[in-house]
């Protein structure tokens, strides 16, 4: 089945530095990808929608100068937290279509625990 | 506006008992909705969709577009049932996800 993955798995940074995380899918070829959050005890937050070689499409509140998505390939997308500050400890999930499928068919990576102290 | 609702929390079933995971819906239009798992230490995976109207793991769903719900249901509860379910709803090009429900099947 299709895999999707996620690194690092989780990461803890300075308050003010900035943290890249990547996300991968390993045997398909994903033309969009999404960018989830999870607080604890929480559902999953849409953060962005990011589509191969064209810009992020963000949901309304998430700010994208501090939020930066990058989809530079059909098998990569970056998400990079700029100037992290506590209030971004989060549990950070993608997710990836392949291009012939629909909506549903997202395959989840395992998501990213990132930590600012 | 588009919306999922998953009142329960939290929902603990004794072993073999019947389960019933609540999800309502608000979407204007015709919409696909989906149950989404995750189990312990796991990545969150499709359970099932409304338009494939299949069962899985014994877990059924049925679409009530009447009442607008989308409960998941399963005759008999097993311990490897104990986990967090997500309802979910396809909305244009993304996913719009209920709270979730953990559910706690008891021994």
């Amino acid at each position: 089945g299709a895999v999707v993955s996620q690194h690092p798995s989780w990461v803890i940074c300075k308050s003010g530095t900035s943290v890249k995380i990547e996300c991968r899918s390993l045997d398909f070829q994903a033309t969009t990808m999404f960018w989830y959050r999870q607080f604890p005890k929480q559902s999953l937050m849409l953060m962005a929608t990011s589509n191969e070689g064209s810009k992020a499409t963000y949901e309304q509140g998430v700010e994208k100068d501090k939020f930066l998505i990058n989809h530079a390939s059909l098998t990569l997308s970056t998400l990079t937290v700029t100037s992290a500050h506590p209030e971004d400890s989060s549990f950070y999930i993608c997710s990836a279509s392949p291009p012939a499928g629909l909506t549903d068919t997202q395959y989840f990576g395992p998501g990213t625990r990132l930590t600012v102290l | 506006a588009q919306r999922v609702t998953q009142p329960e929390k939290l929902l603990s079933v004794f072993k073999g008992a019947p389960v019933e995971l609540k999800c309502n819906y608000s979407y204007s239009g015709s919409p696909e909705l989906f149950w989404y798992v995750q189990y312990s230490r796991q990545r969150l995976q499709l359970l099932l969709r409304h338009i494939s109207r299949e069962s899985i793991k014994g877990f059924t769903a049925d679409l009530n577009k009447g009442e607008t719900s989308f409960h998941l249901k399963k005759p008999f509860a097993q311990e490897e049932d104990s986990a967090m379910y997500y309802c979910a709803l396809s909305s244009r090009d993304k996913i719009i996800f209920g709270k979730g429900t953990r559910l706690h099947i008891l021994p």
